[in-house]
């Protein structure tokens, strides 16, 4: 099973920056890593993705190390809106080849 | 262009019945999966369509089924329902060039 492990919950000041960690350390071969976030009972909601680089969009930074067995998603300048619950995911890009996926209960970030 | 559409949102059922959730997904994404979320066990998967055919499985009893159908679109069913199925059943489409998963507002399934 594609497993992950994250801290249940953490808190981040308004206007600083929130690092979220992530533990992936039976990621295989080209799985992705993925964050997406869910606020209230709200479908969850894409952030990032990434492989082996180090990615950056307009929501979030994406900080993988070099064994690539665990992530850092950071929110450069949290607010009230980035209180959410976090999730960390690996798989393939497309459909089929998964195994099976473990959301777990993410973290919740209280901003 | 239009999201992941799930219906109906809310539903309450009673033990021992059963139902049925439909999930449209985005036009032209090709792969549905299905993920059921309660307060203690967080957002687990159920599994996962690809082209009418199901690719992958997560731990659920055989009452928890689905199918995909040739425009795409996808429903789920359970059948003899208990208790401990009430949750929120969230669907989602896969963008296949990112990988990306688009999620609907899920239909929040009651049983008493």
């Amino acid at each position: 099973d594609a497993k992950t492990t994250q801290p249940p919950s953490m808190d981040c000041a308004e206007g600083r920056a929130a690092n979220l960690p992530c533990n992936h350390s039976t990621i295989s071969g080209n799985e992705y890593v993925y964050w997406y976030r869910q606020i209230h009972s709200q479908g969850p909601q894409y952030i990032i993705h990434g492989l082996k680089n180090n990615e950056t969009n307009e929501m979030a930074s994406l900080i993988i190390t070099e064994d690539r067995k665990s992530s850092t998603l950071i929110l450069p300048h949290a607010t009230l809106r980035d209180t959410a619950v976090y999730y960390c995911i690996v798989r393939f890009p497309n459909a089929g080849n998964n195994r099976k996926l473990i959301w777990g209960l993410g973290t919740s970030l209280a901003v | 262009k239009a999201g992941v559409t799930q219906t109906p949102r809310y539903l309450i059922k009673t033990r021992g019945q059963q139902v049925t959730l439909s999930c449209s997904p985005i036009s032209g994404h090709r792969s549905v999966s299905w993920y059921q979320q309660t307060p203690g066990q967080g957002l687990q998967f159920l599994f996962e369509y690809f082209s009418e055919t199901q690719r992958n499985k997560g731990n659920f009893p055989g009452r928890f089924s689905g199918r995909q159908f040739s425009n795409s679109r996808s429903e789920m069913n359970v059948s003899t329902l208990e208790l401990g199925d009430s949750a929120l059943y969230l669907c989602a489409s896969l963008q296949g060039d990112t990988g990306e998963l688009f999620f609907g507002e899920g239909s929040r399934l009651t049983v008493l």
